[in-house]
């Protein structure tokens, strides 16, 4: 089954308002973390990522936290726009000298964050 | 654009017809996933290649299913009688490394009638 899966399924914030989207894993193992936003009829688009040996990370307009303790990452979204509206996926990245498979990217669910003007 | 291109972008086929996607990595990528997407879903994982070597196969791709990246450059997938149930978003990724970030392509949106 899945290892990664998110809190929300849907999230909407006015325009200018600061949004947070949850992620939880189960897997203690993971190496890497990325967050991609997917809008409609395209592929996934990259935002940021994490190692798991950092516990934040920051790029514009984006803040990626990661607690290993409770195994959770968020993605902070500053002043968000209309154009944020997108799902977003965390997924996470399980290295072979930890128990994964060649480095391979497994995705949860997603959350559709939906910005209101 | 992040310069992983896929084609077609759309692809109507009847069922038990065969079907074929292409796939162009970022250049200096030596790394070519494929991932499949069904409507309100994450991806997932079928394949990869590491170079021209496929070097893991999902149990998600039947004997139906192949793939190919034979100058360890483009990669195809061709799907074989294909069935109602692989309608979906194939979608292809390269990164330049083993654990660095993956970028997609827009996908090719299949759909079997």
């Amino acid at each position: 089954g899945e290892s990664v899966g998110l809190h929300l399924p849907t999230l909407s914030v006015q325009e200018g308002d600061n949004s947070i989207i949850n992620c939880a894993y189960s897997n203690s193992a993971s190496d890497y973390f990325i967050w991609y936003k997917q809008e409609s009829g395209k592929g996934p688009q990259f935002i940021i990522d994490i190692r798991s040996n950092m516990d934040k990370r920051q790029g514009q307009r984006v803040t990626v936290l990661l607690n290993k303790t409770v195994k959770h990452l968020s993605l902070q979204i500053a002043a968000t726009q209309p154009g944020d509206s997108a799902v977003y996926f965390c997924a996470e990245i399980i290295g072979p000298q930890s128990g994964g498979s060649n480095y391979k990217l497994t995705f949860g669910k997603g959350t559709l964050l939906t910005v209101n003007p | 654009d992040t310069g992983v291109s896929q084609n077609p972008r759309h692809k109507i086929t009847k069922r038990g017809q065969n079907v074929t996607f292409r796939c162009d990595p970022i250049s200096e990528h030596n790394r070519l996933y494929w991932y499949r997407q069904t409507l309100g879903q994450g991806p997932e994982f079928l394949t990869y290649f590491q170079n021209e070597a496929q070097l893991e196969k999902s149990r998600l791709l039947s004997d139906r299913f192949s793939a190919e990246r034979p100058k360890g450059s483009f990669s195809t997938l061709e799907i074989q009688r294909t069935e109602q149930g692989d309608s979906a978003m194939y979608l292809c990724a390269s990164s330049l490394g083993y654990d660095e970030k993956l970028f997609f392509g827009s996908g090719t949106q299949l759909s079997v009638l």
